[in-house]
């Protein structure tokens, strides 16, 4: 078991360009999550999939952001024309989620900083 | 509006006693709780959960206390040690058609554990 892994681990990029994240979750786990945390703050639920499904994305998730998880496997969560405010460590988490309790696993995250 | 708070924003105790995060929320549908500990520049690392029909659950030197009536829980650590030291993030979620899928966490509380 080698854990939720994620990469790139730092990405620093200009404003407006794209940039785009990359998430292998726990092998056999059928959900995946995406949060974003901001310095101070807790982490942030932004989407989650089930399978290759995505099934709910927060507002804070805006049009220029989108996530897919082809095959039910990885996900990639692409930001297009970033802005500054889009700045935050940009965190993925997978479960095996069949019950009413199931525990998220974290990966160790990738930090944006847009200049 | 934060549903879930961490009051103190750091706690400080001595090597081989107790420490005690606390954590309230205000969502009356959280049925599950969690507490995940980070260090820096990684990911939450998944500590102790419990169950809302719960009201303690036990884990080695971790244990969680829920209070429903409050909408309080707690983390004990017993004995405290230097490796203990991170910021700590109580979560919360609501059942959801027989699953728990979004976290809602708080702003963490980090803690330092003197030799």
């Amino acid at each position: 078991d080698t854990g939720v892994s994620q990469d790139p681990r730092h990405k620093i990029t200009k404003r407006g360009q794209n940039v785009t994240f990359r998430c292998d979750p726990i092998s056999e786990h059928n959900r995946l999550y995406w949060y974003r945390q901001t310095l101070g703050q807790g982490p942030e639920f932004l989407t989650y999939f089930q399978n290759e499904a995505q099934l709910e994305k927060s507002r804070l998730l805006s049009d220029r952001f989108s996530a897919e998880r082809p095959k039910g496997s990885f996900s990639t969560l692409e930001i297009q024309r970033t802005e500054q405010g889009d700045s935050a460590m940009y965190l993925c988490a997978s479960s095996l989620g069949w019950g009413a309790e199931e525990t998220q696993y974290f990966g160790p995250g990738t930090r944006l900083l847009v200049l | 509006d934060q549903q879930v708070k961490q009051n103190s924003p750091s706690l400080s105790v001595q090597e081989g006693r107790i420490s005690i995060l606390n954590c309230d929320y205000t969502n009356s549908m959280f049925d599950y709780f969690l507490w995940y500990k980070k260090y820096p520049a990684e990911g939450p690392t998944f500590l102790i959960s419990i169950s809302s029909i719960k009201d303690k659950n036990e884990d080695g030197r971790f244990t969680v206390f829920l209070n429903k009536s409050a909408k309080h829980l707690s983390l004990h650590i017993v004995p405290s040690q230097p490796g203990d030291s991170a910021v700590y993030f109580c979560a919360a979620s609501a059942d959801s058609g027989g699953s728990n899928y979004k976290l809602t966490f708080g702003k963490g509380t980090l803690l330092t554990v003197n030799p």
